[in-house]
């Protein structure tokens, strides 16, 4: 079943805190795993991504952990911001077929960077 | 232009009318996708093109809508005798690569409809 469970849907973190954010999934044939960034109004912008044969990227205070046997990857935001305030969305893609692929999105995570 | 486009933003229709949603992707991008986002949702896959093919349309709730990219650039998402349950943003992405390709998806900013 195409299905990515994202948890928490809501968190609170102190500026210069650490936010994470878990997700997992249950379709091995998922092959990428993004991460999306959502302002008010605005549409996801990619923020950080990893391929399954990689267990952590980092970027900048953004890093990925991705575990695959347990089959679960995780966002971590180091020194939390209020600028980082915003809805989160793992995401993780898969050939459909045909020469196509879609992108399956968690249900997301609103996060509140309180100063 | 510099990032995807999307028109009208709001869109308020009665039930009953149709409704069309334009998207402009990135110039010489391959790969053009439509979701639905219902509120506090993640985006769910609608369709793919690939250049002017569809090639995916599983994700299209009903015979209602209907998508086409007749010259593999703009897109029109159509609905026809709306729904309330049609009240959603709908986003558009476009991507410059097709397939396998890991290139990111570039969202617009949607359109909001609204089924009243």
């Amino acid at each position: 079943q195409q299905q990515v469970k994202q948890s928490p849907q809501s968190l609170i973190v102190q500026k210069g805190g650490i936010s994470i954010i878990n997700c997992a999934y249950e379709n091995t044939a998922f092959d990428y795993f993004p991460w999306y960034q959502q302002f008010p109004g605005k549409g996801p912008a990619l923020l950080i991504a990893i391929r399954p044969d990689v267990s952590e990227k980092k970027e900048g205070r953004f890093t990925i952990s991705f575990n695959k046997s347990a089959k679960q990857f995780s966002l971590h935001i180091m020194d939390s911001q209020p600028g980082d305030s915003a809805t989160y969305f793992c995401a993780a893609k898969n050939y459909s077929g045909a020469g196509s692929y879609q992108l399956t999105f968690g249900k997301g995570t609103k996060l509140s960077v309180i100063p | 232009g510099a990032g995807v486009s999307q028109s009208p933003r709001y869109k308020v229709a009665k039930r009953g009318q149709d409704v069309a949603l334009r998207c402009d992707p990135i110039s010489g991008h391959v790969s053009l996708f439509w979701y639905q986002q219902a509120l506090g949702q993640g985006p769910e896959f609608l369709t793919y093109f690939q250049n002017e093919a569809q090639l995916d349309k599983s994700g299209l709730p009903s015979d209602r809508f209907f998508a086409e990219r007749p010259e593999g650039s703009v897109s029109t998402l159509k609905i026809q005798r709306t729904q309330q349950e049609d009240s959603a943003v709908y986003l558009c992405a476009s991507s410059l690569e097709q397939g396998w390709g890991l290139a990111p998806l570039h969202f617009g900013n949607g359109t909001r409809l609204t089924v009243t």
